[in-house]
């Protein structure tokens, strides 16, 4: 079994500071992680994604997601937000065989 | 350049009637999903398949239906539509199992349906 919490569900920041969303997992098995973005009224985007090679994980857009197996976290991170990047972000788990569960999304808000 | 497409993008129906979603993708996948969208939620699978000739029931499968009589193709069926299905939804594929990792899932534009 497998499941994602996303512990807020709206993260409000202004334009040129850091971004933090936070993500935790479950997984009975070794975890695939993603971090997926939806633009309004657009499809979903995969920003990044984790496999069990670096636990560091770099995206596009200066995104950056780090995979912490004590904590069962992988939480996403921007040094500095900006207009465009407000989105709604979605963790993501997958393992093995299994089909990829979401987590119910963080709004993230850019002010100027 | 290779795609995933939805169609129709928009529509509106009425309670009870049949309605089909198409999916076409031009990846050759193997592997292709379909999401709904609702607020509060997420997105959660309706129904999967792992290639022609194969479907698989996903978390909210009450409802609907899918076959798969090609590669390229996944069309979802409403089988009598309930104001409980408006929603978006979301078509995916992947080359391997999306749980692996190895390949990303590609998600279509979305379909927003509502119910009458």
């Amino acid at each position: 079994a497998q499941s994602v919490t996303q512990l807020d569900s709206h993260v409000s920041v202004s334009e040129g500071t850091p971004v933090l969303l936070r993500c935790n997992y479950s997984s009975s098995y070794s975890p695939s992680l993603f971090w997926y973005v939806q633009h309004p009224n657009k499809g979903l985007q995969l920003l990044l994604k984790y496999t069990s090679a670096a636990t560091l994980v770099k995206g596009i857009n200066g995104f950056e997601a780090e995979f912490k197996k004590s904590e069962t976290s992988f939480h996403l991170t921007k040094p500095s937000a900006h207009m465009s990047d407000a989105a709604e972000y979605f963790c993501v788990v997958g393992s093995g065989y299994s089909t990829l569960t979401f987590g119910k999304g963080t709004m993230l808000l850019v002010s100027p | 350049d290779a795609e995933i497409t939805q169609s129709p993008r928009h529509k509106i129906t009425e309670t009870g009637r049949q309605v089909t979603l198409a999916c076409h993708q031009t990846w050759n996948h193997n592997n292709m999903f379909w999401y709904r969208q609702d607020l509060g939620h997420g997105l959660r699978l309706i129904h999967y398949s792992y290639g022609v000739q194969d479907t698989n029931k996903g978390e909210v499968s009450d409802g609907y239906s899918v076959s798969r009589s090609n590669t390229e193709d996944l069309p979802l069926t409403l089988e009598s539509a309930a104001s409980s299905q408006t929603s978006v939804y979301f078509c995916a594929s992947s080359h391997s199992p999306p749980g692996q990792g190895r390949s990303e899932a590609f998600f279509g534009q979305g379909t927003r349906l509502t119910v009458v």
